[in-house]
């Protein structure tokens, strides 16, 4: 079954340093990978995806993520935070196949940001 | 282009309710699927629809069910509701089912 993997619940770090979210995904193909994020009481706002090809994708807001085949990730990166990076940020597994089009979502981590 | 919308923002029901959510799809999509996202967790998938038709179905009971529209808006029914029902209920849409989902501000659902 496919699952997703965040495993740190909070993360903090000072404006201006640089930033990477865990994320473990299982499944038994190549999926399609997303990071979202969600601000307090928001929708979820697509960051960035990976589909196929290139193994590291660009993102908005200065995001990247990269596709690790071999361990089973795909980490998302910032290298300068900004305070209004603080955010909760959901990885998330899309399906192929005969489940095709459903995503499935970590428990997300919670980015503070101090000035 | 317009974004995908919900409504209600917030909700209030009592138990034993019934209540329906609506979603406005993005220009352009023909696929609207939607998650529930109890609170400290995670969207989970609930089902999706593709060209008015059920696509799949996560594991949600029956009293759960849905309905896409001509023009792919959506609704969420959700009969006899329970205090677990709690959540942020999340609309998603996209332009076919491998392409990537645009999510709407959600609805907040509290059953008391």
């Amino acid at each position: 079954a496919q699952s997703v993997t965040q495993p740190d619940i909070h993360i903090t770090v000072s404006e201006g340093a640089s930033l990477e979210l865990r994320c473990n995904y299982s499944y038994g193909a190549t999926p399609y990978l997303f990071w979202y994020v969600q601000s307090p009481g928001q929708g979820l706002q697509l960051l960035l995806k990976y589909f196929s090809g290139d193994t590291l994708v660009q993102g908005i807001k200065g995001f990247e993520a990269e596709f690790k085949r071999s361990q089973s990730s795909f980490n998302l990166r910032k290298p300068s935070v900004h305070w209004s990076d603080a955010a909760e940020y959901f990885c998330a597994v899309g399906a192929r196949g005969s489940t095709l089009g459903r995503l499935y979502f970590g428990r997300g981590t919670q980015l503070t940001v101090w000035p | 282009e317009t974004g995908v919308t919900q409504s209600p923002t917030h909700l209030i029901k009592t138990r034993g309710q019934q209540v329906t959510l609506r979603c406005s799809s993005q220009s352009g999509h023909n696929t609207v699927s939607w998650y529930q996202q109890a609170l400290g967790q995670g969207p989970q998938f609930i089902f999706q629809y593709y060209r008015e038709e059920e696509n799949g179905r996560g594991n949600f009971p029956p009293r759960f069910s849905g309905l896409q529209f001509p023009n792919y808006s959506s609704e969420l029914n959700v009969n006899a509701l329970e205090l677990d029902d709690s959540a942020l209920y999340l609309c998603a849409s996209s332009s076919g089912l491998a392409n990537e989902q645009y999510f709407g501000p959600g609805t907040r659902l509290t059953v008391t």
